[in-house]
C-alpha cells in the first residue's frame, strides 16, 4: 500500500522561513506534489517534483530525494495569508491508472 | 469557463436515504476523481475514472458507487447513507500528463451531513 507522513502542525512568524517535511512509501512512485488548502476552500496545486532536487516557484520551493523517499516544501518570507493546510501527495501509477494519494496535511499557523 | 463544478453545495440526509453528487468539468480532462475529507485528515480517494465509461476503486470505495457516462460528468452515489459518510466531498480532474505531476483541479466541495 501507500503511506505518507508529515507533521500535523507547524507555527512560524511572519517573514520567517518554514520547512514542511514529507516521507512516503509507495510501490509505484512517479512524483511528489504539494497542495495548499485554506479553511473552507478547495485544495490548490503548488508544485511537483519527479526528479531529485529543488524546484523553485516564487516564495515556495519543493525538494525531492527519491533514494530517501523524502521531500519538503519550503516557504520563505512568510505572510499571514500563508496560514493554511499543506498536503504532500504522491503520484502513484502502480495499478489501474495513475492516481494521487494525499498525506493527512500540515496545518501552518503564521503569527504576526 | 466554469472549470470544475459540484452540485449540491450542501446536503443533509437521514440514515438510509440515497443521493447522487454531480461533478461537471469543462476542461476536457480525461481523469476525474472523488475524494472525501474528514476533519483533520487529508483527502482520501473514493473512486476515480481514467476516461469516459471507465471507473476504478480508490482507498475507501465501500458504500459508494460512481458512473462516468459522459466525459465531462462524474457522478458519486450513496445508496443508503450512514452517519460515517458525513464529510466534505471533493471532485477533481486532471489532464493526463505525468510530467506535469498530474496537477489536479478541484471543485468547491459538497458538505454532506448524515443524521
Amino acid at each position: 500500500g501507500q503511506s505518507l507522513e508529515q507533521p500535523s502542525e507547524v507555527t512560524a512568524v511572519e517573514g520567517a522561513i518554514v520547512q514542511i517535511n514529507c516521507t512516503y512509501q509507495t510501490s509505484g512512485f512517479y512524483g511528489l506534489s504539494w497542495y495548499q488548502q485554506h479553511d473552507g476552500g478547495a485544495p490548490t496545486f503548488l508544485s511537483y517534483n519527479a526528479l531529485d532536487g529543488l524546484e523553485e516557484t516564487g516564495r515556495f520551493s519543493s525538494f525531492l530525494s527519491r533514494s530517501d523517499s523524502y521531500g519538503y516544501l519550503l516557504l520563505q518570507e512568510l505572510q499571514m495569508k500563508d496560514s493554511a493546510s499543506y498536503f504532500c501527495a504522491v503520484l502513484d501509477g502502480n495499478t489501474g491508472g495513475f492516481k494521487t494519494i494525499f498525506g493527512a496535511g500540515t496545518r501552518l499557523f503564521v503569527k504576526a | 469557463n466554469a472549470g470544475v463544478t459540484q452540485t449540491p453545495k450542501f446536503r443533509v440526509l437521514k440514515t438510509g436515504q440515497s443521493m447522487t453528487l454531480l461533478c461537471a468539468q469543462d476542461m476536457n480532462h480525461e481523469y476525474m476523481y472523488w475524494y472525501r475529507q474528514d476533519p483533520g485528515m487529508g483527502l482520501r480517494l473514493i473512486h476515480y475514472s481514467v476516461g469516459e465509461g471507465t471507473t476504478a476503486k480508490g482507498e475507501v470505495p465501500d458504500g459508494y458507487n460512481v458512473s462516468r457516462l459522459k466525459k465531462q460528468n462524474f457522478l458519486l452515489g450513496l445508496e443508503s447513507a450512514a452517519p460515517s459518510q458525513t464529510s466534505v466531498y471533493f471532485c477533481a480532474t486532471t489532464h493526463w500528463e505525468v510530467e506535469q505531476g498530474n496537477e489536479q483541479f478541484f471543485g468547491p466541495g459538497t458538505r454532506l451531513t448524515v443524521l
